[in-house]
């Protein structure tokens, strides 16, 4: 069965210092796509950052990474020089399914970011 | 920049009474999916819509629940006898591709603002 685990419920950063947020996956699947969306507390889900099983390099956009380390099924967001308005929620999600794209996602992990 | 639009932001309706979650994807998308998420929880994939037809549903999706897209733009979900546990913010999304083409391109399914239901 697809799994996605975000096993930090909180996560505290100082501004302007990097953070990871963990993510690992459970998928026997060979073709599977791994994203990170954020949730402020409007509610609404922002998308961050994609990264496919195929992909040779981790992805990158901006200030966001995501750390990809495929033989320990791991997909670690990496927010660097954190910002006030990056304190959301943040949910590591998976898609697996070869005709739909459906989304699994994780737990969520809660960034606070302070001064 | 295109967006999911949601209406309503908020509905409150009494249990046992038919409720419609409305949405309007982005135009040229082709795929078309529900999620829900009960407060503090993650979010669950309940639906997904392709071609005028569900393409695959979650056991959350049972009789009570149903989707349509009954004009060219208009996406719906219908909850026809309104439990309790249907309290939650439900989100609409949309994306141009699916599938197993998807895995070498960004596939970004983007999200509609979400409609809070509370049932009272």
């Amino acid at each position: 069965a697809q799994k996605i685990t975000q096993t930090q419920p909180g996560m505290f950063v100082q501004e302007k210092e990097a953070v990871t947020l963990d993510c690992t996956y459970d998928t026997s699947d060979p073709s599977y796509g791994l994203f990170w969306y954020k949730q402020p507390s409007s509610g609404e889900m922002i998308f961050l950052i994609y990264q496919g099983s195929y992909d040779q390099q981790n992805a990158t956009e901006g200030r966001y990474s995501l750390n990809f380390q495929k033989a320990r099924k791991s997909a670690n967001l990496v927010i660097s020089a954190s910002q006030l308005g990056d304190s959301a929620m943040y949910f590591c999600a998976m898609s697996v399914s070869y005709n739909t794209d459906k989304l699994i996602f994780g737990t969520g992990t809660r960034l606070q970011v302070f001064p | 920049e295109p967006e999911v639009t949601q209406t309503p932001s908020h509905q409150v309706t009494q249990m046992g009474q038919e409720v419609i979650l409305r949405c309007v994807p982005i135009s040229n998308h082709l795929y078309f999916y529900w999620y829900r998420q009960i407060l503090g929880q993650k979010v669950e994939f309940l639906v997904s819509f392709y071609n005028n037809e569900i393409s695959e549903k979650s056991e959350i999706f049972d009789d009570q629940f149903s989707v349509e897209r009954p004009d060219g733009s208009n996406f719906t979900l219908k909850i026809r006898s309104t439990k309790l546990e249907d309290s939650a913010m439900y989100f609409c999304a949309s994306s141009n591709r699916a599938g197993r083409f998807s895995f070498f391109e960004n596939t970004e399914a983007f999200f509609g603002q979400g409609t809070r239901l509370t049932v009272v």
